[in-house]
């Protein structure tokens, strides 16, 4: 199974400042047909989690221009550039190259 | 507006299957992949296993022994039956509807303990 690793596992940010989650995974994750099989997930505490970002950088509608995404391969990146008070909860990557899909166990952002 | 809900037994005993629907609404299963995802208490989310609308399955190899996906498309729902519980498997529940290979829409989700 591929092996996906998120760090930091928890972020405490003053709103208004910046964020940054790193995932890497095992494998790469780029297909031969040019697109790379990683998604972005979030999860406000209580509620099931929503897709923000797939094949590593499509933007979902509704999330907001704060947030971007990068990287290539193995290794990508989540950043916030303000955070804001609902940007609360969980965040996940995930490959969907091989099954099964796998997530990375998750980063906690809070404010401070 | 698409949208998935889960149900079934909050409490299953140990060895016994546990059993789940999903109840799609507001849109046809048809041409869709439908997907069921798991949550254990602190831990991060795994993937189970998927249906498209015709049955084909995929599942996760971790679980295939004991997983069934299946899916009644008229009557707009698919479901998990998963057999010989533990402990290991007290999680909340998801399903989702796929799009490529990421999960678009999902359940609320369903809580489900096993416990004598």
């Amino acid at each position: 199974d591929i092996v996906m690793t998120q760090t930091p596992l928890s972020l405490s940010v003053t709103p208004g400042q910046p964020a940054s989650i790193s995932c890497k995974s095992s494998q790469s994750l780029l297909h031969s047909d040019g697109k790379t099989f990683l998604y972005w997930y979030f999860q406000k505490p209580g509620q099931s989690p929503q897709l923000l970002f797939y094949e590593l950088s499509a933007r979902l509608p509704g999330v907001p221009d704060r947030f971007s995404v990068g990287g290539s391969e193995t290794d990508f990146t989540l950043e916030i550039s303000r955070v804001e008070a609902e940007d609360i909860g969980l965040y996940y990557c995930m490959q969907g190259l091989h099954l099964p899909y796998t997530f990375g166990q998750g980063t906690r952002l809070e404010i401070k | 507006q698409v949208q998935l809900q889960e149900s079934g037994p909050g409490l299953v005993k140990p060895s016994e299957t546990l059993s789940l629907i999903c109840t799609v609404s507001g849109a046809s299963m048809k041409r869709w992949h439908w997907t069921w995802i798991r949550q254990p208490p602190g831990n991060t989310l795994e993937w189970i296993g998927y249906i498209s609308d015709n049955g084909t399955t995929e599942y996760n190899a971790s679980l295939k022994s004991r997983v069934t996906i299946s899916v009644d498309t008229p009557k707009n729902y698919f479901s998990l039956r998963l057999s010989s519980v533990t402990s290991a498997d007290t999680a909340v529940y998801y399903c989702a509807r796929m799009q490529g290979d990421s999960f678009h829409i999902w359940g609320q989700g369903t809580r489900v303990t096993v416990s004598p």
